[in-house]
């Protein structure tokens, strides 16, 4: 069974469109993320939900929103979408105690044309 | 804040080199530290992790050890193999309130590993 699950794996799409990345997890956490990894590797922090709460919401422009219906689910919609959010984002998960012990997904590889 | 400086990549060995792969962080208070692997098209795993000072993380052949003198935590392998080959992650926990924490990672270091 895939513990951090995201769809798609693949995304391309025309700037100015809106988009959305879902992320499922099925671990029993109460925390999940979402992380952005540019071209050189670069790892960064988004949002992060604690029991559906949004506890770290780093400068993300606003036409990010993420939304957790549960626990388990943590999406991310972006609206406008901007050559400069080319990336790969990954969705992970983690007991709040053991924030350290995080597991990722395997990422939504995001190209904006 | 917190923050983690790795020594940057790529990084190439021939096959049963040896590894080290520098890590330095700086903290006001007493993080927890550890390495993350990227396998190529996959997302983190937690390599190995230590908690306070003099520490030392292992597995699969990695070790790092918590060396609060001089803020680091260097990743070592006495003999590197090609499945070795990914991108690795210095990372560090830090609280910021309410009892919650976050992990702050590093840049990343590629290592290349040829036979």
């Amino acid at each position: 069974d895939t513990a951090v699950s995201q769809t798609p794996k693949y995304l391309v799409t025309q700037m100015g469109n809106d988009k959305s990345i879902k992320c499922e997890q099925n671990l029993g956490h109460d925390t999940m993320y979402w992380y952005k990894q540019d071209s050189k590797k670069f790892l960064k922090i988004m949002f992060s939900y604690n029991n559906k709460e949004l506890i770290i919401n780093e400068t993300v422009p606003n036409r990010f929103s993420p939304k957790s219906p549960d626990k388990a689910h943590l999406n991310l919609h972006i609206n406008s979408l901007e050559l400069g959010d080319s990336a790969v984002y990954f969705c992970a998960s983690s007991q709040r105690r053991e924030v350290e012990t995080q597991y990722f997904g395997p990422g939504t590889r995001l190209l904006v044309l | 804040g917190d923050s983690v400086t790795q020594m940057e990549g790529p990084v190439t060995l021939s096959e049963e080199a040896f590894l080290t792969i520098n890590c330095t962080y700086t903290a006001t208070g007493y993080p927890s530290l550890f390495w993350y692997v990227q396998y190529p098209g996959e997302g983190l795993q937690l390599l190995l992790k230590a908690t306070k000072a003099d520490d030392k993380g292992s597995n699969k052949g990695f070790e790092a050890t918590y060396r609060k003198e001089t803020t680091s935590f260097h990743l070592e392998k006495g003999s590197v193999q090609v499945s070795d080959s990914a991108v690795y992650f210095c990372a560090l926990s830090e609280g910021f309130g309410r009892g919650y924490q976050k992990v702050t990672f590093g840049t990343g270091t590629k290592l290349q590993v040829i036979p």
